[in-house]
């Protein structure tokens, strides 16, 4: 079981503000990093797969970042709204051999508050 | 939407039956996955398919079993349900091993 943390667990922003939260994972053995965004009574929906150290990636007002060296990767909401609510989850994806591992960790729960 | 169902969507049952979990995929995809989702836990896998007739153990895989006789469907049993197995389903499918996941509606399981 590979040891992938999430934090906060949970925020409040104001409607308008921006936040940004973090995924920690182990620094060996990295293949990839996905996040996913996951409404109430929904299913989780990816956001984004990340490969390469110092990788951003961008969608409408969703970015997020990579560090794989130092085992962490940022998700940023610019401007939150309304439908910014949702849990956001990170996977890490490792190769160790011919082996692959995803380990999601427990996500960070974002209600924007208007 | 990446055609995937899951059956039945809610089912309470009790301590000791038998149930059967069906994830339904309509886009021929190699891999598919069964993981839970509780509380504090994020997602945990179950089982996983890498082809027809061919699945492997995840993480928490005691008091489950599974099988695929058709690309389309990978189903999960639980052989004797226990109150620890109360939890929301999820099947997943993949385009490559552990890449991208999609995932189904979510099956949520109560066994009392």
């Amino acid at each position: 079981i590979l040891n992938v943390e999430q934090s906060p667990q949970s925020l409040h922003v104001q409607e308008g503000d921006s936040t940004n939260f973090t995924c920690s994972f182990p620094s060996s053995n990295f293949y990839a990093l996905h996040w996913y965004r996951w409404e109430t009574a929904k299913s989780p929906e990816a956001l984004f797969v990340m490969t390469l150290n110092g990788d951003e990636k961008k969608k409408g007002r969703i970015s997020a970042t990579l560090n794989t060296k130092e085992g962490y990767s940022y998700l940023y909401i610019k401007g939150s709204q309304p439908e910014d609510s949702a849990t956001y989850l990170c996977a890490f994806k490792s190769l160790r051999g011919n082996d692959y591992k995803l380990s999601f960790g427990a996500g960070t729960t974002v209600t924007v508050r208007a | 939407d990446a055609g995937i169902t899951q059956s039945p969507r809610h089912k309470v049952t009790e301590t000791g039956t038998p149930v059967t979990l069906r994830c339904h995929q309509t886009e021929n995809h190699r891999y598919m996955y069964w993981y839970r989702q509780d509380p504090g836990h994020g997602l945990r896998l179950i089982h996983y398919s890498y082809g027809v007739k061919d699945t492997d153990k995840g993480e928490v895989s005691d008091g489950y079993s599974v099988s695929r006789s058709k690309t389309e469907d990978f189903l999960l049993t639980l052989e004797s349900a226990t109150s620890s197995q109360t939890s929301v389903y999820f099947c997943a499918i993949t385009r490559a091993n552990l890449g991208e996941q999609y995932f189904g509606p979510g099956t949520r399981l109560t066994v009392t």
